[in-house]
């Protein structure tokens, strides 16, 4: 069956650092990945997405590769910023059914 | 375009009493989804409607939870009698499915339900 694993959390980083937020899957055919991310108080919002292996998905400094060969999705980011404290979900959208698989989000504080 | 849409944005109510969380999905879209999300179980899918039918009610949780969809821009999400339990924020999230992938799905900004 389809499934998501991301890192548990929660992730806290100084300002300007590095980040990594890391997701795996289990899919059979050729799932659809995304991000999402959810700022405290509000709904999920898309954050970025690949349809097909080695696609790059990219939207606000976020980045994350579409790698079939380790099945993986991992979500990264050069320079953090206070803003973008938030929780971020890994998600996989499968043909059949159309249904989401969600990981269980990682949270992420941003210290100045 | 408007978002998705849900209405209350908070509720607050006492055990035993009707729940109804309602939601307009956004025009166009023919997938509309129910989750629940707490923070000991995150995120839950509900119910998902494709077309205005139903296609999996699986994660519906007992009988006291029901869902409807009478016209592509409506949806209801229905708990008798509520319970402490059922204490969570819910979300609707509507995505558009043609024939040959899928897309993403876009979320509202929740209903918080306190059964008290």
């Amino acid at each position: 069956g389809n499934s998501v694993t991301q890192m548990e959390g929660p992730v806290t980083l100084s300002e300007e650092a590095f980040l990594t937020i890391n997701c795996t899957y289990t899919a059979t055919g050729y799932p659809s990945l995304f991000w999402y991310v959810q700022y405290p108080g509000e709904g999920l919002q898309l954050l970025l997405k690949a349809t097909k292996a080695d696609d790059k998905g990219s939207n606000k400094g976020f980045e994350a590769t579409y790698r079939k060969e380790t099945t993986s999705f991992h979500l990264e980011k050069g320079s953090v910023q206070v803003s973008d404290s938030a929780v971020y979900f890994c998600a996989l959208s499968g043909w059949t059914g159309n249904q989401f698989y969600f990981g269980t989000g990682t949270s992420l504080t941003v210290i100045p | 375009d408007a978002g998705v849409i849900q209405s209350p944005r908070h509720e607050v109510t006492e055990m035993g009493q009707e729940v109804t969380l309602r939601c307009k999905p956004i025009s166009g879209h023919n997938s509309l989804f129910w989750y629940r999300q707490t923070m000991m179980r995150g995120l839950e899918l509900l119910i998902y409607f494709n077309n205005n039918v139903p296609i999996d009610d699986s994660g519906m949780p007992e009988d006291r939870f029901s869902a409807k969809m009478p016209n592509a821009s409506f949806s209801t999400l229905k708990i008798q009698p509520s319970e402490p339990r059922d204490s969570a924020v819910y979300f609707c999230a509507s995505s558009l499915r043609p024939d040959t992938s899928t897309y993403e799905q876009y979320f509202g900004p929740g209903t918080r339900l306190t059964v008290t």
